[in-house]
């Protein structure tokens, strides 16, 4: 069974807001990963946070780990058009678990 | 460096029939995976090889699905005989290790099962 789910399933922005999408999951973990899926493609890695990490930015992105509440955020600030796509949670711990993933569009 | 390649990049078929499908990680991996993934859904893992071993099956039904990764490298997943709930894509990924971190996905297989 997936280990996260995503929420919201779907969002819709103007491009220069932020996007920020969550991620709920159940067991334990080493880390959790986010990656973005463009349409008809493969998944592409966005950043890892460690389970003793709270929080990392990487560019415009910035990700929260909270363990006590195994909850996650992704922040995408000053959102562009060109950030139209799915995004997915995974957790890892003995095994690579994705989410039910978030729909982002960024709207021109 | 060459990515994950996998092929083909699209198959039909009909129920019953058989199909197979190939993945070349990236070279130096050990750690290899093949995910289903149902349109709208996130990808499902259905088996997990570290060489040419397996690591995780649990989600593989095995009674129509197997997968082999001979010599530590190449893989293939078949699929005999196909129901229509398999139509999905098949992503193929690669890690240097199993607790390297991040995955490096391929490109993915399209099935249709009509």
């Amino acid at each position: 069974s997936q280990q996260g789910e995503e929420d919201p399933q779907a969002l819709s922005i103007q491009e220069g807001e932020n996007a920020t999408m969550n991620c709920s999951y159940k067991t334990s973990i080493n880390n959790l990963q986010w990656y973005r899926q463009n349409s008809g493609r493969g998944l592409v890695h966005l950043i890892l946070i460690r389970s003793n990490e709270r929080e990392k930015h990487s560019g415009r992105l910035r990700v929260t780990l909270d363990t006590s509440k195994k909850s996650s955020s992704l922040l995408i600030t000053a959102s562009r058009a060109a950030d139209t796509a799915s995004y997915f949670c995974a957790t890892v711990g003995n095994q690579f678990y994705f989410g039910t993933g978030t729909s982002l569009t960024v709207i021109p | 460096e060459a990515g994950v390649a996998q092929s083909p990049r699209y198959k039909i078929i009909e129920k019953r029939q058989s199909v197979a499908f190939w993945c070349n990680p990236i070279s130096g991996h050990a750690t290899l995976y093949w995910y289903q993934q149902i349109l709208g859904q996130g990808p499902k893992l259905l088996i997990q090889f570290q060489n040419n071993g397996v690591v995780d099956d649990s989600q593989l039904p095995k009674d129509r699905f197997s997968a082999e990764r001979l010599k530590g490298v190449d893989s293939t997943l078949k699929i005999q005989p196909a129901k229509l709930e398999d139509s999905a894509v098949y992503l193929c990924a690669s890690s240097l290790h199993r607790d390297s971190g991040e995955l490096f996905f391929g490109e993915g297989s399209r099935l249709t099962v009509l």
